[in-house]
């Protein structure tokens, strides 16, 4: 079974500032099949990319994903104030299936 | 609009049952594999079980194995979960999501979510 380690736990920056965040997977992840996810309190979470690097529509382009095999990165190029929220990656697409969730980055307002 | 409301969250008490359901709208039900995510207090998304388009093919994780059941009505556009032997540590919020297509692919849509809490 794939563990996904995020890091840093938790992400301190000011508006404006670049935000790069990581997951970690403990074995290679096959076709990618890795997703990012944005969390806000009393919110559904929002799919933003699967594929590791393919962007959901209407997701804005400053947010970028990136990586392979096991390391994968989420970029925010430029952090707008509605951009603070937790940031989970998850795999998926294994059969039989386990959509198992890092365990989070949160990214706060300095 | 796609929209997933999930209901029949509450108060229970260690050892009881509870039955979820989470009504989809706006979207072709029966082509979505549907999946049910937990959030316990202060913790990460925990992904806990997934249907297949038919309901024909069921997968939990460990922590619900054996004591959680997924299904799913299609005519009736609505995903269920009923949970036995409920403890403490399934308090929660649940999600349903669903993956729009018939693969095991990342969740497209989420609902807002219902509180358990297990509890005496």
């Amino acid at each position: 079974e794939i563990v996904l380690t995020q890091s840093p736990g938790t992400l301190s920056l000011s508006p404006g500032e670049r935000a790069t965040l990581s997951c970690r997977a403990s074995q290679s992840v096959a076709h990618n099949y890795l997703a990012w996810y944005q969390h806000k309190p009393g919110q559904a979470p929002r799919l933003l990319f699967y594929g590791a690097s393919i962007r959901i529509a209407g997701i804005p382009d400053r947010f970028s994903g990136s990586g392979s095999g096991t390391d994968f990165t989420l970029t925010i190029r430029r952090l707008e104030p509605e951009d603070f929220a937790v940031y989970y990656c998850q795999l998926y697409g294994d059969s039989p299936p386990l959509h198992t969730f890092g365990q989070g980055t949160k990214l706060e307002i300095k | 609009e796609v929209q997933l409301l999930e209901s029949g969250g509450g108060l229970v008490q260690p050892g009881g049952s509870l039955r979820l359901s989470c009504a989809a709208s706006g979207f072709t039900f029966s082509n979505c594999i549907m999946n049910w995510v937990r959030q316990a207090p202060g913790k990460g998304l925990e992904w806990i079980s997934v249907i297949t388009t038919s309901g024909s093919s069921t997968y939990y994780a460990d922590s619900v194995k054996g004591r959680f059941t997924i299904s799913r009505d299609n005519s009736k556009n609505t995903l269920s979960l009923q949970m036995n032997g409920l403890r403490p540590d399934d308090t929660a919020i649940y999600y349903c999501a669903g993956h729009r297509g018939n693969t095991y692919g990342p969740f497209d849509d989420w609902g807002q979510g219902t509180l358990v809490t297990v509890s005496s």
